[in-house]
């Protein structure tokens, strides 16, 4: 009965590396959302999706790409993992620009 | 673009001290406002929002925010922390307008010594 998931909890990856990381949300909602958040805390959103709609793309490497087969998922695919992209990343969604529900995270480390 | 900036950026109190964690937002439009908690190594939970009417709102685990509009302000207040209340805390604001991001301040940490 988890609200929103996300899989996998850990992804330790070399660099150069492609991977993908899963988000599913149970709760109806019409958004959903991308978050990074560095080692200072600080939570930078990548992409929302609303209706199968890309509505924001706050200037993210094209590495990166967001891909939502249906409304309760919203999938990120990472190509030629770097460095500086290790994170945690945050999934989440809400109805509209109401209150966000997170996901767990997905801690990325890229050696 | 909107920003949301928060006055702290580590809080340290003993419990039962009183807390207030400052947050401001520089957007011209009407917005929805939050406050989020993360505890260590959890996601972010939501503890209090406002959307219109009282401007005070009263959240979960004893904290309170009030809104001032000429201020562009959403304070967070607790009247006496304790130890569980250690985690981040980030404000966040929602512009009403279609289109705008959802955006977080950069959180503020509060450690509270037993």
């Amino acid at each position: 009965d988890t609200a929103v998931s996300q899989t996998p909890k850990y992804l330790v990856t070399q660099m150069g590396n492609d991977k993908s990381i899963k988000c599913e949300q149970n709760l109806g909602h019409d958004t959903m959302y991308w978050y990074k958040q560095d080692s200072k805390k600080f939570l930078k959103i990548m992409f929302s999706y609303n209706n199968k709609e890309l509505i924001i793309n706050e200037t993210v490497p094209n590495r990166f790409s967001p891909k939502s087969p249906d409304k309760a998922h919203l999938n990120l695919h990472i190509n030629s993992l770097e460095l500086g992209d290790s994170a945690v990343y945050f999934c989440a969604s809400s109805i509209g620009y109401g209150e966000q529900f997170f996901g767990p995270g997905t801690r990325l480390t890229v050696l | 673009a909107q920003s949301v900036s928060q006055h702290n950026h580590h809080v340290i109190l003993s419990e039962a001290a009183s807390l207030e964690l400052g947050c401001n937002y520089s957007y011209g439009g009407t917005v929805n406002l939050f406050w989020y908690v993360q505890y260590p190594g959890q996601h972010l939970q939501l503890l209090l929002k406002y959307f219109s009417g009282d401007p005070l709102v009263k959240g979960i685990k004893g904290f309170e925010a009030e809104f001032i509009k000429s201020k562009f302000s959403f304070n967070l207040r607790k009247p006496s922390v304790q130890w569980s209340d250690t985690a981040e805390y980030f404000c966040a604001v929602s512009p009403r307008d279609y289109g705008q991001n959802f955006v977080f301040g950069p959180g503020t940490r509060l450690s509270v010594l037993p």
